[in-house]
């Protein structure tokens, strides 16, 4: 079956510095990709989506390049603040039942 | 716009107890619904999954059961809980047809004990 793997937490960075968050997953179909971010006690919100192999996702200062030949999606900011502080999750779409495969979630801490 | 409400915002339930959660969808016709559980400190895992009113497919058997009534309603129940059934309980919904965004919505904190 699919599997995400991304790097695992938590990761503790100061205010200004850049974050780097590995995702890489394994799938026999086509597939599309997503970050989600998670607030303590909410659901998970869309951070963004790209569908298509080498294509660039982005919001909020965040973003990621599906590189369909390394399997890979990292998720990068140059500068990030306090209020980033939150559960990333990088997931992948593919096949039946839109079946929606997440990874283990990286727990971000920022401190001012 | 789409609102995602899900009821209740939480649950204490003692084991070998029913349970019913909710969940409704408002302003999107025939969506997709999906229900997902993600245990304390966890990942998200898919359960279930509708394209339509009266279909429910089953992703990965839990000891739970899902029901959609109507085209805005999802209901994830079970008859008797376990304490394996802990955690958070998250619908969510898509545009119909595949390969499109899943949206969440604020989920179901359960407690069982």
């Amino acid at each position: 079956g699919d599997s995400v793997t991304q790097t695992e937490g938590p990761v503790t960075l100061s205010e200004g510095t850049s974050l780097t968050v590995n995702c890489s997953y394994e799938t026999k179909q086509y597939p599309t990709l997503f970050w989600y971010v998670q607030y303590p006690g909410e659901g998970p919100q869309l951070l963004f989506k790209v569908p298509k192999a080498n294509e660039k996702g982005s919001n909020r200062g965040f973003e990621a390049t599906y590189n369909k030949e390394a399997t890979s999606f990292h998720l990068q900011k140059a500068s990030v603040q306090e209020s980033d502080s939150a559960v990333y999750y990088c997931a992948l779409l593919s096949g039946s039942f839109n079946k929606l495969t997440f990874g283990a979630g990286t727990r971000l801490a920022v401190c001012p | 716009a789409q609102t995602i409400h899900q009821w209740p915002v939480a649950e204490i339930k003692a084991v070998g107890s029913p349970l019913s959660l909710g969940c409704t969808i408002k302003g999107k016709s025939s969506p997709n619904l999906y229900w997902y559980w993600q245990a304390t400190g966890g990942t998200l895992q898919q359960l279930f999954y509708s394209i339509t009113v009266g279909q429910v497919e089953s992703v990965v058997q839990l000891n739970l059961s899902a029901s959609r009534p109507k085209d805005d309603q999802f209901i994830l129940s079970t008859e008797k809980l376990l304490l394996s059934h802990s955690g958070f309980y998250l619908c969510a919904w898509s545009l119909e047809g595949a390969q499109d965004t899943q949206y969440f919505g604020p989920g179901t904190r359960l407690l069982v004990l």
